[in-house]
């Protein structure tokens, strides 16, 4: 398998544009994870899937953030619009496990930059 | 919700040494605790875990200990090498259907040779 699969991997973008991340998460797996990191809040969780259906969107900042599965290969990530404070790494990783208690697989990230 | 400490926040050793990260967890519930390395321009990658009916686990050149009573566990590095160089982060998440996992802050590791 190749991994988790995010798209794109840079993204530089003006502020109030809509921004669409990808990611293609490990075939087989069960939860899909969205992470954000930045040097001054660390890897923040934003929202996790299992078996497609949101389960904790606790960390989704707010209204301008939302995420979709529609099917088990696939998530995006959407903020409309952007603001610069969103800049940021944001990370998709897979597990195969449905709980938490299991080793996740990270993408390669997308770092996206907010002007 | 679970609150996970992580330090030093960075961390310098020589070629050979040994290093050692704490973490911290406030959720007495917290049965699962992995760490994660992360190098420059990569995603997190699981590197070793422990769970709480254990107290120790080795691996090669790494280990983790555990103390359930006083909530914390370490990662400890011997014969450190430059490729060891990277941010490392601890976590902390029960196996609890809906519960996710709660990262520490990340300590970044430089060996010199």
């Amino acid at each position: 398998d190749a991994g988790v699969i995010q798209s794109p991997r840079h993204e530089v973008t003006e502020m109030g544009q809509e921004v669409t991340l990808r990611c293609k998460p490990i075939s087989g797996h069960n939860s899909l994870f969205w992470y954000r990191q930045t040097m001054m809040r660390g890897l923040e969780l934003l929202i996790y899937f299992n078996n497609n259906v949101p389960i904790d969107d606790s960390g989704m900042p707010e209204d301008r953030f939302s995420a979709k599965m529609p099917n088990a290969s696939f998530s995006t990530l959407k903020i409309q619009p952007s603001e610069p404070r969103d800049s940021a790494v944001y990370f998709c990783a897979s597990s195969l496990a449905r709980t938490g208690d299991d080793e996740q697989f990270f993408g390669p990230g997308t770092r996206l930059t907010v002007l | 919700g679970e609150n996970v400490e992580q330090h030093p926040s960075t961390l310098s050793v020589q070629e050979g040494d040994s290093a050692v990260i704490k973490c911290t967890y406030s959720d007495s519930a917290s049965n699962y605790f992995p760490w994660y390395k992360q190098e420059l321009g990569k995603g997190p990658q699981l590197i070793i875990d422990i769970r709480s009916n254990v107290g120790e686990k080795k691996d090669q050149r790494i280990a983790v200990t555990l103390n359930k009573t006083a909530k914390h566990f370490s990662l400890h590095i011997t014969e450190t090498q430059p490729e060891d160089s990277a941010v490392y982060f601890c976590a902390a998440t029960t196996n609890q259907a809906g519960t996710a996992l709660i990262f520490g802050k990340g300590t970044t590791l430089s060996v010199s040779s």
